[in-house]
């Protein structure tokens, strides 16, 4: 079936504005992570939900980063008021719950704020 | 808590010579390991995993990994470098405690190969 998918693929916003982020994961996953990539550097983990349940939302660096997946699918990541510092790739994963399940990743929003 | 400790931010090697690409973990429960690759502009795409069944694992385009757990070490290697293998590498460590992941990355390693 289809992998997982993310939109937008590019996005360019000015700063202090919201952005909203889509993750569509591989259907029947039940686990879904964000990550966010500076770049040059690996993927830094921000959120995880098992169904709709946010597991872990340890990595959020502030509180203008939100995520959530109301019925446990689709998933939103929300950044509000936008700073140049947030500028990077966003990356959606998802697996199935058990003992080291892969991770799919889909293939990313690049965030620009200017 | 868990860390990933990859030793070498850059690898240059010969098309055709061997490839070694380190990575430590520590974790405090028994972890799976995975390597992703990324090319440039392109998405994360899983090499290989090991999940606490053969410590020898086999992935894709030849590449392999041995987990160590006496030397908590998960290095990749290939036996001859191919040009497409240029890209970025990344280890990842992978707690499950009660359903709970955690997931943890490394900071990769470039992998140059040069003609």
């Amino acid at each position: 079936g289809a992998g997982v998918s993310q939109s937008p693929r590019y996005k360019v916003t000015k700063r202090g504005q919201d952005v909203a982020l889509r993750c569509d994961p591989i259907s029947g996953h039940v686990s879904l992570y964000w990550y966010r990539q500076a770049l040059g550097q690996g993927p830094e983990f921000l959120t995880y939900f098992n169904y709709e349940a946010q597991q872990d939302k340890s990595g959020l660096p502030n509180d203008r980063f939100s995520a959530e997946r109301p019925e446990g699918s689709i998933s939103t990541l929300t950044i509000q008021r936008t700073e140049q510092r947030d500028s990077a790739m966003y990356r959606c994963a998802s697996s199935g719950r058990g003992h080291g399940e892969t991770q799919y990743f889909g293939p990313g929003t690049r965030l620009l704020v200017l | 808590a868990q860390s990933v400790t990859q030793l070498d931010s850059h690898v240059s090697v010969s098309e055709g010579t061997p490839v070694l690409l380190r990575c430590n973990y520590s974790s405090s429960y028994s972890p799976s390991l995975f390597w992703y690759v990324q090319h440039p502009n392109k998405g994360l795409q899983l090499l290989l995993k090991y999940t606490s069944a053969a410590t020898l694992v086999k992935g894709i385009n030849g590449f392999e990994a041995e987990f160590k757990k006496s030397e908590t070490s998960f290095h990749l290697t290939k036996p001859s470098a191919h040009m497409s293998d240029a890209a970025e590498y990344f280890c990842v460590v992978s707690v499950n405690s009660g359903g709970y992941q955690k997931v943890t990355f490394g900071i990769g390693t470039k992998l140059q190969v040069i003609p």
